[in-house]
């Protein structure tokens, strides 16, 4: 069966620290994997679009890794703050109108 | 700039009672979604619109129905609210299918008792 896994666990991380977060899939071709941002009451926030192809994306302190060959992304936030605390979302996309697939998340927690 | 607008944002329904979710976005986008969020489960799609006139069930669609009103508006009714149905409601768009971003809402927080 489709699964998409992100750590469950939290991820607590000291201040300027580069944090890393792992986004594993199972029996997908996604055609792009999207990250995104959810603070608490919140919808989630777009961050980065990585398509199969691409093998890594930038955006400031943001970094996007994606191996198809391992089924893996890999996203990282150098010079972590405090102000990144938040829960991070990766979601696959297949390309149709229904296949974005979102994993569980991963609660980010930047200790100052 | 308003985006994606859900109403209401909190509801507790008793059991058996029945509800719409509306959902509007401002940003002429074509496809729009519904989505839940579980604990531990993530975000899960119960319908979806790709445009206009249409629409197609998602990975739980059961206990929902929805309706395309117009480009705008996607709504979200529960006609027999049930507990398993107590959840946060996400409304989503993006302006076509496949390798488009998603605008999301800020949510329904919606109790069955």
């Amino acid at each position: 069966s489709q699964k998409i896994e992100q750590n469950s666990e939290a991820l607590n991380i000291q201040e300027g620290k580069t944090a890393t977060l792992t986004c594993n899939y199972t029996n997908y071709s996604p055609a792009y994997l999207q990250w995104y941002r959810q603070d608490p009451g919140r919808g989630p926030v777009f961050l980065l679009l990585i398509r199969e192809n691409e093998k890594e994306k930038r955006k400031e302190r943001l970094k996007v890794t994606f191996d198809t060959t391992l089924k893996q992304s890999l996203f990282h936030i150098t010079a972590s703050q405090p102000a990144d605390s938040a829960t991070y979302l990766c979601a696959l996309d297949t390309g149709g109108y229904q296949k974005v697939t979102f994993g569980t998340g991963t609660k980010l927690q930047v200790i100052p | 700039n308003a985006g994606v607008t859900q109403t209401p944002k909190f509801q507790v329904l008793k059991t058996g009672q029945s509800m719409t979710l509306q959902c509007a976005q401002d940003m002429n986008h074509n496809s729009m979604y519904w989505y839940r969020q579980d604990p531990g489960m993530g975000l899960r799609l119960i319908y979806y619109s790709a445009s206009e006139g249409t629409t197609d069930k998602g990975e739980v669609p059961n206990g929902y129905n929805v309706s395309r009103l117009n480009k705008r508006e996607f709504s979200l009714r529960l006609e027999s609210a049930a507990p398993s149905q107590t959840s946060v409601y996400f409304c989503a768009s993006r302006l076509d299918r496949g390798h488009e971003k998603l605008f999301f809402g800020s949510g329904t927080q919606l109790s069955v008792l």
